[in-house]
């Protein structure tokens, strides 16, 4: 079946526009999660959804970060007046549930988007 | 704080030599530990989880809560084990991922 697909896959922007990048997750999975892929920070957290809510927003940057996700499945993150420091490969996961028990599903995760801020 | 370290950046041994990547992380719990791996113009996909304790591809790691260590090892690399691998500890409702070691494996 289909993977996590994100769009777009390369996205250049200039310094100070706003930015959205898409995650469509695998069918059915419930939980989505956005990580931040930059050189030398290795993989960051940013936002956790479970279905539509997001019980945890910890790692989202600053206030020019948001995402939202409607109908249980596409999520969007937004990034208003980029900065260069925002430049990175943004990657999302999803996963049937986020905790299973005592244990957790995998996350599967989308190819990313590559966004740089000139 | 919950924190993973994986303290060589990049790693190169020989085909068919030993592979040891290492992970050391700090968790006040009980710890749940990942593998993660992204192979060259691929995904990161799961490589292996402690509490499966299976060998995936001929990889293996045991968690060891004494020394805080979850190393990844392979007795014999083989050229398609280039990559880069992430060691990730579950907290909460996410993953706290090391910083990365890239593992190339020379002919």
């Amino acid at each position: 079946g289909a993977g996590v697909s994100q769009s777009p896959s390369n996205k250049v922007t200039e310094k100070g526009k706003d930015v959205e990048l898409r995650c469509d997750p695998i069918s059915g999975h419930t939980a989505l999660y956005w990580y931040r892929q930059s050189l030398g920070q290795g993989l960051e957290f940013l936002i956790y959804f479970q279905g539509n809510s997001a019980p945890d927003k910890s790692g989202l940057p600053s206030d020019r970060f948001s995402a939202e996700r409607t109908g249980g499945s596409v999520s969007t993150l937004t990034i208003q007046r980029t900065q260069q420091e925002d430049s990175a490969v943004y990657l999302c996961a999803s996963s049937p549930r986020g905790l299973a028990g005592v244990y957790y599903n995998e996350q599967f995760f989308g190819p990313g988007t590559r966004l740089t801020v000139l | 704080a919950q924190r993973v370290t994986q303290p060589e950046k990049l790693l190169s041994v020989f085909k068919g030599a030993p592979v040891e990547l290492k992970c050391n992380y700090s968790y006040s719990g009980s710890p749940e530990l990942f593998w993660y791996v992204q192979y060259s113009r691929q995904r990161l996909q799961l490589l292996l989880r402690h509490i499966s304790r299976e060998s995936i591809k001929g990889f293996t790691a045991d968690l060891n809560k004494g020394e805080t260590s979850f190393h990844l090892k392979k007795p014999f690399a083989q050229e398609e084990d280039s990559a880069m691998y992430y060691c990730a500890l579950a907290k909460a409702q996410k993953l706290v991922f090391g910083q990365g070691t890239r593992l190339t494996i020379n002919p």
